[in-house]
């Protein structure tokens, strides 16, 4: 079945610096893909999606782009803040009843 | 905004009571999802439904049932309670097409001892 594979946490960055997360996905159909944020307490919150090959998603200074080639949704911002501090998950959508199929999650930490 | 709400933020049970969790959306959506978080394990899909009345297995559904009599109430039960079912549970719903984004709650801790 589809399935996502995020990279292992924890990350721990300093302030200002520059993220990644890595995600790739494997599906057999043409799946739409998304990121989503879990700030502490909370529950999922969309970051950002993208529909098909070559999009581009962004919010809040995040960005992914949707890469059929490498099958990838990797997750990047410019300059991180404390404020980023939370677990991020990769996911995709199936079938028309948009059932999502998620990674694990990364965790990420932002120091001051 | 969209708004879906779970009934309880924390939830202390014991083994073999049945247990109800209740969620509620206020956008007329579709579609409705039960997941259980655990660490390490990501979001895991319990039960989902597209329809009042309508109810399909996700990939976890062993010990649990669900129930959706309204639009905007989706109800998952458990049957008879264990400690493997200690977790924390999110309920999501959406519009049924493509692309649509799931909105969660935010969670209910619920602990069997």
């Amino acid at each position: 079945g589809d399935s996502v594979t995020q990279m292992e946490g924890p990350v721990t960055l300093s302030e200002e610096a520059f993220l990644t997360i890595n995600c790739t996905y494997t599906a057999t159909g043409y799946p739409s893909l998304f990121w989503y944020v879990q700030y502490p307490g909370e529950g999922l919150q969309l970051l950002l999606k993208a529909t098909k090959a070559d999009d581009k998603g962004s919010n809040k200074g995040f960005e992914a782009t949707y890469r059929k080639e490498t099958t990838s949704f990797h997750l990047e911002k410019g300059s991180v803040q404390v404020s980023d501090s939370a677990v991020y998950f990769c996911a995709l959508s199936e079938g028309g009843a948009q059932k999502l199929v998620f990674g694990q999650g990364t965790r990420l930490t932002i120091n001051p | 905004d969209v708004k879906v709400t779970q009934s309880s933020r924390y939830l202390v049970k014991r083994t073999g009571e049945k247990v109800f969790l209740e969620c509620v959306q206020d956008m007329d959506h579709e579609n409705m999802f039960w997941y259980r978080q655990d660490p390490g394990l990501g979001l895991r899909l319990i039960y989902f439904s597209y329809d009042v009345k309508m109810k399909e297995k996700g990939d976890i559904p062993e010990g649990y049932s669900v129930s959706r009599e309204k639009k905007e109430r989706f109800s998952l039960i458990l049957e008879s309670a264990s400690t493997n079912q200690t977790s924390m549970y999110l309920c999501a719903s959406s519009f049924s097409g493509s692309n649509q984004p799931q909105h969660f709650g935010d969670g209910t801790r619920l602990s069997i001892l």
